[in-house]
């Protein structure tokens, strides 16, 4: 079966850094890129960038080139999603997300189950 | 950046009933636009990619048509599972979605 299982729930203060993880299984990881999504308290998805297992390649919005740091282990099949020094507005929940073929723009057809990040002082 | 506009926000349906989702595109994806349902407290599901293709194991009530800047949903009959919100995406100019339609029991 092919999954995404993503790392558990975070509370972080304010200005901490953070960093949250995605681990595929069922598929050859280097094949393809994986995509992080963030979805804030009652709103939509907003695409924050992607990486390409393979050879680390990566691609961000420009609303978040310079907010946050995707990285990838292929060693160990497991994508990142970095940040230095958290705020408030970091609040949300984030989605890993696999595309649906092994190409860099394409519909997302495997999603990891969710990590929610909560930054509070 | 592709913006992506989804009408209406909210869409009042009976079970049984027809629902049609729009979105639009600020310019032109060709079809590469996808269709993903979410219900509470669960990652997105792609219903459809291409604009118009079923992914695997959607039920053939949910259909997909469109190109260039118009895109439509289409649920044929509802089913009660099916109350979700719904959100686009285009994946022409990079990625970016709709702002969803929730998809309510009227």
């Amino acid at each position: 079966e092919v999954q995404l299982v993503q790392s558990g729930a975070e509370v972080k203060k304010p200005g901490e850094s953070l960093k949250i993880s995605c681990k595929g299984s069922g598929y050859i990881f280097t094949n393809y890129w994986i995509g992080w999504v963030r979805q804030m308290p009652g709103k939509g998805l907003e695409w924050m960038g992607i990486i390409y297992a393979g050879d680390s390649d990566d691609r961000y919005s420009p609303s978040f080139q310079g907010q946050v740091t995707i990285s990838v282990d292929k060693s160990i099949n497991t994508a990142y999603l970095q940040w230095t020094s958290l705020t408030a507005s970091d609040s949300a929940m984030y989605y890993c997300a696999r595309p649906r073929v092994a190409a860099l723009r394409d519909a997302f057809d495997v999603w990891g189950q969710g990590t929610l990040v909560t930054v509070s002082s | 950046e592709t913006v992506m506009t989804q009408s209406p926000a909210t869409l009042s349906v009976s079970p049984g009933e027809r629902a049609t989702l729009s979105c639009r595109a600020s310019q032109d994806v060709r079809s590469n636009v996808a269709w993903y349902q979410q219900k509470p407290g669960q990652a997105p599901r792609l219903l459809i990619s291409g604009a118009s293709t079923r992914a695997n194991g959607i039920p053939a009530r949910f259909s997909g048509v469109g190109s260039g800047t118009e895109f439509t949903l289409t649920i044929s009959s509802l089913q009660s599972d099916d109350f979700a919100v719904y959100y686009c995406q285009q994946y022409h100019d990079w990625l970016t979605f709709g702002g969803g339609t929730k998809v309510e029991i009227k």
